[in-house]
């Protein structure tokens, strides 16, 4: 299989407990991007790396939230004292960008529950 | 600020009719665009995109036109399959892809057999 994996793909977790989440890219993207996705809505940007270098956070990544791509393969997620706010889809894509239009691919998600 | 807007949340339509599937957007600094489906506990899968330089991108059954000055777009599926059916959703960049995607909210597609 060569698309996006994401592991694990479904976490519960108690509330201030850390969770860390893990994706891998398709062979060769050198973008991974990670978005977050509640029900009822789309999924919204949460932070991008080109590489190992995280080039782009949003707002809504807060303190409590890390991200990593250490040698520009496979990245990280890392939430820290998890709130029940935190309930959420999270979604990994990544792409490679040609010098022409960039298409993002998605993987199946981990789905986080905190209690 | 919803920069992208999917105003219908469902859709019904009977198999084998057309299925159309509208999105309006606000940034006018957006120039791509691109489709999603999703399954329930599901990735999002792409389905078919389309920059400002043209007007209509068609792959299969699958047609996406773009009115840049209404600042809209639209999927056509034809025909609608059972299989269609699941979740759309509408997303936008800027600096053709090479950028963050900002999504609507998503369209649910339920084909009738």
């Amino acid at each position: 299989d060569t698309g996006v994996s994401q592991n694990p793909r479904h976490k519960i977790t108690k509330r201030g407990q850390n969770v860390t989440f893990r994706c891998d890219p398709i062979s060769e993207h050198n973008r991974l991007y990670w978005y977050r996705q509640t029900l009822g809505q789309g999924p919204e940007f949460l932070t991008y790396f080109q590489n190992e270098a995280q080039l782009e956070k949003s707002r809504l990544l807060s303190d409590r939230f890390s991200a990593e791509r250490p040698k520009g393969s496979f990245s990280t997620l890392e939430i820290q004292r998890t709130e029940q706010g935190d309930s959420a889809m999270y979604l990994c894509a990544s792409s490679f960008p040609s010098g022409g239009e960039e298409t993002q691919y998605f993987g199946p998600g981990t789905r986080l529950l905190v209690l | 600020d919803q920069q992208v807007k999917q105003n219908s949340p469902s859709l019904s339509v009977q198999e084998g009719r057309i299925s159309i599937l509208n999105c309006d957007y606000t940034n006018s600094m957006f120039d791509y665009f691109l489709w999603y489906k999703k399954y329930p506990a599901e990735g999002p899968t792409f389905l078919i995109s389309i920059s400002s330089i043209k007007d209509k991108n068609e792959d299969g059954r699958f047609t996406v036109f773009l009115n840049k000055s209404a600042k809209h777009l639209s999927l056509h599926i034809v025909p609608s399959q059972p299989g269609d059916s699941a979740v759309y959703f509408c997303a936008a960049s800027s600096n053709f892809g090479n950028e963050k995607l900002t999504f609507g909210t998503g369209t649910r597609l339920t084909i009738i057999p």
